[in-house]
């Protein structure tokens, strides 16, 4: 079965920590890898994608995220966070030949100044 | 560029009543998806659209819903009728490319209560 699982459902950080969400995915088939995040009242933005190439791939506001082919992960890291990256998180995967996106069902991250 | 845009914004019904949400893609996007997103989840798929056709209706309960994008731009999607369940926000999207397969673009979402 197809299936996207996000291991952390709230977290919550001080300001400048790291962060890192964790992303498992179970798909048959060559995959695409995303990170979406929605901000308070607002809709939901690519934050970084993973295609092909680099396992490393870094996207908006100094995220980053690494694919473990080997582990079928794609987590998400951030040296050092911010106020402004409060926003629920989110995890999907999508075949190559298929626009269908399959996502976790989140990650609520609350960063304290 | 202009967004996906989506109306309304907000709707409350009854349940067994009647609902309609409208979409329109970006300019020149090829596929359309409705996504179903019930709180604290992520959002799931309903329906694909590859012009105005139907690529994926898999997940789509199509006892009570209906969508449709005519010309290959709009989209409507309808509920008839509601039950409490289906209180969520439904999320327009669209993609540049056939089939997909890269970035998706979504819409702000129309949230759901049905009371």
């Amino acid at each position: 079965a197809q299936s996207v699982s996000q291991h952390n459902h709230h977290v919550i950080l001080s300001e400048a920590a790291s962060l890192e969400l964790g992303c498992n995915y179970s798909y048959g088939g060559t995959v695409n890898l995303f990170w979406y995040v929605q901000y308070p009242g607002q809709h939901l933005q690519l934050l970084l994608k993973y295609f092909s190439g680099d396992p490393l791939v870094k996207g908006i506001k100094g995220f980053e995220a690494e694919f473990i082919k080997s582990k079928f992960s794609f987590n998400l890291r951030k040296p050092s966070v911010q106020w402004s990256d409060t926003a629920e998180y989110f995890c999907a995967v999508g075949g190559r030949n298929t626009g269908k996106l399959i996502f976790g069902q989140g990650t609520t991250l609350q960063v304290k100044p | 560029e202009a967004g996906v845009a989506q109306s309304p914004r907000y709707k409350i019904i009854e349940k067994r009543q009647s609902v309609a949400f409208w979409c329109n893609p970006i300019s020149g996007h090829a596929t359309l998806y409705w996504y179903q997103q019930i709180l604290g989840q992520g959002p799931k798929l309903l329906i694909q659209f590859q012009n105005n056709g139907v690529v994926d209706d898999s997940q789509l309960p199509k006892d009570r819903f209906s969508a449709e994008r005519l010309k290959g731009v709009d989209s409507t999607l309808k509920i008839q009728p509601a039950k409490l369940e289906d209180s969520a926000v439904y999320l327009c999207a669209s993609s540049p490319h056939p089939m997909g397969g890269t970035e998706v673009f979504f819409g702000q979402g129309t949230r759901l209560t049905v009371v």
